[in-house]
């Protein structure tokens, strides 16, 4: 069965304390591997796509790494705005276009 | 940029209500989603659409219906609401055709039904 597993469930960060979240999946086959950010009572906002393991993508202070069995969100010198719920999700090649999501890490960054 | 609106943003309304929420994109995305998110739980796929006339049960049983006769317009319907439909409701929409289907979130409903 597929799977998502995001960890820790909630991170506490000072202003500049670099940290990554993880994302473990369990997926017959993957065609990609989504990460997202979700703002309280709003819907998510993508940041990155990644399709085979040992790819990266970097935006402004996130990078997302994908390797065989899971993904890592390296945040570095976070600011209070990065404080937010990250989601992470699978899609894999059973033949629909159906996501499985994970919980969420909840990230607050103190000022 | 996504380009996905939905409507109402909030909507409280008494049991028994019949009950619309509006999705539409201006991407022109062939595929659209609705989930169903409730406070720190995963979101629940409950219906998919793969064009016009296309449309399919999610993952998570519920009791609304969706239509799509537009491309570009995807609404849910709940014939009578109930204090147990209160949740989240997010629209997406994802491309046909490339590699992976990357998904985009519309704003979300948050409904209460008192």
């Amino acid at each position: 069965e597929d799977q998502v597993t995001q960890s820790p469930e909630a991170l506490r960060l000072q202003e500049g304390e670099s940290s990554s979240l993880n994302c473990s999946y369990t997926v017959s086959g993957l065609r990609g591997l989504f990460w997202y950010r979700q703002d309280p009572g709003k819907g998510p906002e993508f940041l990155f796509t990644l399709y085979s393991a040992g790819e990266e993508k970097e935006k402004e202070r996130l990078k997302a790494t994908l390797t065989k069995k899971e993904s890592f969100l390296h945040i570095t010198a976070p600011k209070p705005e990065d404080s937010a719920t990250y989601l992470c999700a699978v899609q894999g090649v059973s033949g629909t276009y159906k996501y499985i999501f994970g919980t969420g890490t909840r990230l607050k960054v103190l000022a | 940029e996504a380009d996905i609106y939905q409507t109402p943003r909030y909507l409280v309304i008494g049991t028994g209500k019949k009950i619309t929420l509006e999705c539409s994109q201006t991407m022109g995305h062939d595929k659209m989603y609705w989930y169903q998110q409730d406070p720190g739980m995963e979101l629940h796929l409950i219906h998919y659409s793969y064009g016009v006339n296309s449309t399919e049960k999610g993952d998570l049983s519920s009791e609304s219906t969706v239509s799509r006769i537009r491309t570009e317009h995807f609404p849910l319907t709940l014939e009578s609401a109930r204090p147990s439909h209160t949740s989240q409701y997010l629209c997406a929409s994802s491309e046909w055709g490339r590699e992976v289907d990357t998904q985009y979130f519309g704003p979300g409903t948050r409904l209460t039904v008192l």
